[in-house]
């Protein structure tokens, strides 16, 4: 079975350029994750879906960035105009809500981006 | 004061070492814990649940103080291929929210 399939794997852009960034959840998890690590941090959490609905948007810099998830599928994050400080890794995430107590989140392996 | 905090390290030990993690939360109705490996450039992937009674998995075991609001994990044995970045994941009751700590790095010499 396929994981969290993202893309593309490294982003090389001059600040004040547009970027997005692609991710497939693993199919079947109605939970989507984005999150932002920076060098020697935790991943820190941009946006929650479930489904095709933010749940969980409060620290994405809305002035920036944006998201969708149309069909409640794939989603994209996208930062307009990009500045220095965006420089990170971002991963997308899934989860399968389910009935489970301990259901983990699958990450895929994220999109490096550099901002110069 | 962050809402899952570990000591960043990094944590040096040889080979055969035993060596223990902590790491605390501070929303007291969080229900679900996790230790994540992240390993060098690579995506965090789930170690291991933590379970109220403590649980074991080979040479790692994760124990959890709701009292006092820590978990941990204990690795025995330390190989090598242990070298990584452990995150400490907490998700708060009724929410399919992961807040990660800042992981804690882990080196193991030969």
């Amino acid at each position: 079975e396929a994981g969290v399939v993202q893309s593309p794997r490294y982003k090389i852009i001059e600040k004040k350029q547009p970027v997005a960034f692609w991710c497939n959840p693993i199919s079947g998890h109605n939970t989507l994750y984005w999150y932002r690590q920076n060098l020697g941090q935790g991943p820190e959490l941009l946006i929650r879906y479930e489904n095709e609905e933010a749940v969980d948007d409060s620290q994405l810099p809305k002035d920036r960035f944006s998201a969708e998830r149309l069909k409640g599928v794939d989603s994209t994050l996208k930062i307009q105009p990009a500045e220095l400080g965006d420089s990170a890794v971002y991963l997308c995430a899934s989860s399968s809500p389910g009935q489970l107590l301990n259901t983990e989140a699958f990450f895929g392996q994220g999109t490096r981006l550099t901002v110069v | 004061r962050k809402e899952v905090e570990q000591d960043p390290g990094p944590f040096n030990v040889p080979e055969g070492a035993t060596v223990a993690f902590n790491c605390t939360y501070s929303n007291s109705a969080s229900q679900s814990f996790f230790w994540y490996r992240q390993d060098c450039r690579k995506e965090p992937k789930l170690l291991m649940s933590v379970y109220s009674s403590g649980n074991e998995d080979g040479r790692f075991t994760a124990q959890l103080n709701r009292a006092s609001q820590y978990i941990s994990l204990l690795i025995r044995d330390s190989k090598l291929s242990d070298s990584a970045t452990y995150l400490c994941v907490v998700r708060p009751s009724g929410t399919y929210k992961y807040i990660f700590g800042t992981g804690t790095r882990l080196k193991v010499l030969a």
